[in-house]
């Protein structure tokens, strides 16, 4: 599985967008970006995934650059709810089982 | 709810004991993946079912054996249970599992959380 880097934690305000970034330098073309969340000691929670397009669902937007070393996911109106863990996975659809390999992902505070 | 479905929601046992957790996974998922996660541990992936046979391994030790049946639902046993195996224990399930598929997206369930004492 290719590797991705996250900040360890950021803060956003309440109401403001929160911009969480992953770089996936050795990330290859058959590979998805994957988002998911863990709000405190409950079960992981998908948010959105991409190959090459930028996504956007009801939860979040997915903006990946052109080259797909790196991505975005933004949460437009950051809510306390939304204080969690995010995790960035890249992962091989053709080789791969369909495991999740969960790096430390991102903590993000959203405070009032 | 996600529809994945995980039994005990909690559970206290003794070192030495032996436990088993369940998993249902969503309606017409075929894999089954199990995950722990220990209190200064990320998420590790320990073991995945597709329609019932074994298709990936992780960082799952020995002592740990799972199963997937034919009626889809699996199950984790955690044997000579040691301290250090206190943990929440997450299962999941997608629809696909096997080589050359799509996206895959995994539904998460609410986790088992066990504590060896």
């Amino acid at each position: 599985d290719a590797k991705t880097t996250q900040p360890p934690s950021m803060d956003c305000a309440e109401g403001r967008a929160a911009n969480l970034p992953c770089n996936h330098s050795t990330i290859s073309g058959n590979e998805y970006v994957y988002w998911y969340r863990q709000i405190h000691s409950q079960g992981p929670q998908y948010i959105i995934h991409g190959l090459k397009n930028n996504e956007t669902n009801e939860m979040a937007s997915l903006i990946i650059t052109e080259d797909r070393k790196s991505s975005t996911l933004i949460l437009p109106h950051a809510t306390l709810r939304d204080t969690a863990v995010y995790y960035c996975i890249v992962r091989v659809e053709l080789t791969n089982t369909g495991k999740l390999i969960f790096g430390q992902g991102t903590t993000l505070q959203v405070k009032p | 709810d996600s529809g994945v479905t995980q039994t005990p929601k909690h559970l206290i046992t003794a070192t030495g004991q032996r436990v088993t957790l369940r998993c249902s996974p969503r309606s017409g998922d075929l894999s089954v993946y199990w995950y722990q996660q220990s209190l200064d541990q990320g998420l590790q992936f320990l073991i995945q079912y597709y329609n019932g046979e074994e298709r990936a391994k992780g960082n799952i030790l020995e002592r740990f054996s799972a199963q997937q049946f034919p009626d889809l639902h699996s199950e984790l046993n955690l044997s000579s249970l040691e301290l250090g195996d206190s943990a929440l224990y997450f299962c999941a399930s997608s629809v696909r599992g096997a080589r050359n598929s799509g996206a895959n997206v995994l539904t998460f369930g609410a986790g088992s959380r066990l504590t060896v004492l």
